[in-house]
């Protein structure tokens, strides 16, 4: 199967506190991507990260990090010290051949709500 | 860079009049772009992959003949939607792929469709 499970469905933090994004995915493929997307309020998905399966090391991107475990099939996002500009939908996708063309396979998205 | 815009953001119709949605790429060019469609508080549904210079490949159970997909060039896709019903109303959102290169997919603002 080709899956990707976000758990949280909602989350809620103060600002400056960490909250971490959990994705565990599924897929037969040996080459594959994963993606984090951002959704604002006002619709527009925007891209965050791509992570090729090969490539396990970690990355950091200012307040944002992300973790991938191959042997969890887990792509966990983390904000550090969160701001309420941060609020919003995220989604986790895989991207998979799916009947012979590269299709995104989205999770359900957590939604994330920074208070002040 | 890698930019799409979405034509019109918003549009309320009468039932059983048709719609037209323009998706393009300003600044590279793409040989596929997708469309989905997302209902409230749901995560993104994909309707169709459309090829430039052939005909659009719908996921199963969307209607070919009521999402009408045009790709006419490597910069532009339309969404037609026909004889629009109340049950049509929804968020609908292209995306597009570079030719070559990174395999994320960049997403338009959205447009939501209102069918009265």
């Amino acid at each position: 199967a080709q899956k990707v499970t976000q758990a949280q469905t909602e989350i809620s933090v103060v600002e400056k506190e960490d909250v971490t994004l959990d994705c565990v995915y599924e897929t037969r493929d040996t080459t594959y991507y994963l993606f984090w997307y951002k959704q604002p309020p006002s619709g527009e998905l925007v891209f965050l990260i791509r992570r090729n399966s090969f490539d396990e090391q970690n990355e950091i991107s200012g307040r944002y990090s992300w973790n991938f475990q191959k042997s969890t099939s887990s792509f966990n996002f983390t904000i550090t010290a969160s701001q309420v500009v941060d609020s919003a939908v995220y989604f986790c996708a895989l991207s998979a051949l799916i009947q012979g063309a590269q299709k995104l396979v989205f999770g359900q998205g957590t939604r994330l709500t920074i208070n002040p | 860079g890698a930019v799409v815009s979405q034509h019109p953001s918003w549009v309320i119709c009468k039932s059983g009049t048709s719609v037209k949605i323009e998706c393009r790429s300003l600044d590279f060019q793409a040989t596929t772009m997708f469309w989905y469609r997302q209902f409230p508080k749901q995560s993104l549904m994909l309707m169709a992959t459309s090829n430039e210079g052939s005909k659009a490949t719908y996921e199963q159970g969307v209607e070919k003949d009521k999402f009408l997909i045009n790709h006419a060039s490597l910069t532009l896709s339309t969404l037609t939607v026909t004889s629009a019903h109340p049950e049509d109303s929804s968020f609908y959102i292209c995306s597009a792929r570079f030719l070559t290169g990174p395999r994320e997919q960049y997403f338009g603002p959205g447009t939501r469709l209102t069918v009265t």
